[in-house]
């Protein structure tokens, strides 16, 4: 039972343009939801987060959107770089218990 | 700081064999995880210790998989025997306390059994 869903396996963006990042998840009580970034042979490192009592958390180039209703979140990225090719992970978690992970979506940004 | 430790990057076994891999979390961080990620799929949790005890093996496979964090540090995650259904990426995972929304990763151990 997958909780966690990225629909789209793969994204390829022009340099310079916005990168959308889509998850769902089906789970109600997730409160907690994150962006992990992996680059090959590399373990998953965090990006950014969002509280289920929020709607929008910005960091730098980085901002998550969450629409509780829909059970639906996005990353985006403006302006998309070389260097943010890689695959995403969106999670969720409820309360202290563990993360649930999405299958993940891979970002090319072709220069 | 260093980060997560695992060892080795790399195993290849065949079916029937067993194998261990190590790991060694960030310092003074009390939580570890390991996790096995799937080609094509998201890491899916295996167990998780809180300093040496166990809070969450719900996920592990008991019958071929075990686990252990001697003096709630290093962990080691042990298949004996090995399914060629379990090649795949193990991670290991630590943060400051349980329940804390932020985990770091290791590199991970890539298995393959043939």
């Amino acid at each position: 039972d997958q909780q966690v869903k990225q629909n789209s396996p793969s994204l390829s963006v022009q340099e310079g343009r916005i990168s959308i990042l889509n998850c769902d998840y089906t789970n109600s009580m997730f409160d907690y939801f994150l962006w992990y970034k992996k680059y090959p042979a590399e373990g998953p490192t965090f990006l950014i987060s969002i509280s289920s009592i929020k709607d929008k958390n910005e960091d730098g180039r980085f901002t998550v959107f969450l629409n509780k209703s829909a059970k639906h979140l996005s990353l985006h990225i403006v302006p998309s770089q070389p260097g943010d090719s890689a695959v995403y992970f969106c999670a969720a978690k409820t309360g202290a218990n563990n993360l649930f992970f999405g299958t993940g979506t891979r970002l090319t940004v072709i220069p | 700081e260093a980060g997560v430790a695992q060892s080795p990057r790399y195993k290849i076994i065949e079916k029937r064999q067993s194998v261990a891999f190590w790991c060694n979390p960030i310092s003074g961080h009390a939580t570890l995880y390991w996790y096995q990620q799937i080609l094509g799929q998201g890491p899916k949790l295996l167990i998780q210790f809180q300093n040496n005890g166990v809070v969450d093996d719900s996920q592990l496979p008991k019958d071929r998989f075990s686990a252990e964090r001697l003096k709630g540090v290093d962990s080691t995650l042990k298949i004996q025997p090995a399914k060629l259904e379990d090649s795949a990426v193990y991670l290991c995972a630590s943060s400051l306390v349980q329940g804390w929304y932020e985990q770091y990763f290791g590199p991970g151990t890539r298995l393959t059994v043939t």
